[in-house]
């Protein structure tokens, strides 16, 4: 158990629709980030939040959007949902905004199904 | 980024010493070797991370060679929970992200 979680675990949803996932980091920590794992890419960092600012983006899709709140839990927001955005959704979080031997740790995931 | 090449796949028997080499030849001075392992679908796991020396903990002991180019990890006694996909990663100090290769598939048989 990583300390990170997140829900829902699992996700159905239909084209055109908008979801919400959530992430609880570590106790401690004040870094957020997170990952898109489709079968054809592999594991995709998408976006970072430190201490509730966005620090650093990957490639996410202008119809996704993410926050970070006062407690610290992120949520990702996906919108006008495609079939291609079928994917298991990670979250990690780690202490510090970057450097040295900052280590991620990773939730279980929220596997999201667009049909 | 510093790439890694990893092999795609392996086997190993049950109880014995399992060693995940890993290439990383154009690693410059100031990026970590991490490693992570994702068993099926569930979140990537942390295992091991160094810069220099060799590193031992609870899970596995990571030797990297004098010159950084490549590293090896090892799980001591491999059990079949320890069939998983292995990712190199290679993480400068100031990066924010991790960026995941294939990785090797390995698989514990008994």
């Amino acid at each position: 158990d990583s300390g990170v979680t997140q829900t829902p675990k699992h996700l159905i949803t239909a084209t055109g629709q908008r979801v919400t996932l959530r992430c609880s980091p570590r106790s401690g920590d004040l870094s957020v980030y997170w990952y898109q794992q489709s079968l054809d890419q592999g594991l995709q960092f998408l976006i970072q939040y430190y201490n509730g600012e966005e620090r650093a983006k990957g490639n996410i899709l202008e119809r996704f959007s993410a926050q970070q709140f006062p407690d610290l839990h992120s949520e990702l927001n996906l919108s006008s949902l495609e079939l291609g955005d079928s994917a298991l959704y990670f979250c990690a979080s780690s202490a510090r905004v970057a450097g040295g031997t900052d280590t991620q740790y990773f939730g279980p995931g929220t596997r999201l199904t667009v049909l | 980024d510093a790439k890694t090449t990893q092999p795609p796949s392996m086997d190993c028997a049950e109880g014995r010493a399992a060693n995940l080499p890993c290439n990383h030849s154009t690693i410059s001075g100031n990026e970590y070797v991490y490693w992570y392992r994702q068993i099926h679908s569930q979140g990537p796991q942390y295992i091991i991370h160094g810069l220099k020396n060799n590193e031992t903990n609870e899970m596995a002991s990571l030797i990297i060679t004098e010159d950084r180019k490549s590293s090896t990890l090892i799980l001591p006694h491999a059990t079949l929970r320890d069939t998983a996909v292995y990712y190199c990663i290679v993480f400068r100090s100031n990066d924010y992200k991790l960026s995941f290769g294939a990785g090797t598939t390995v698989t514990v048989r008994a």
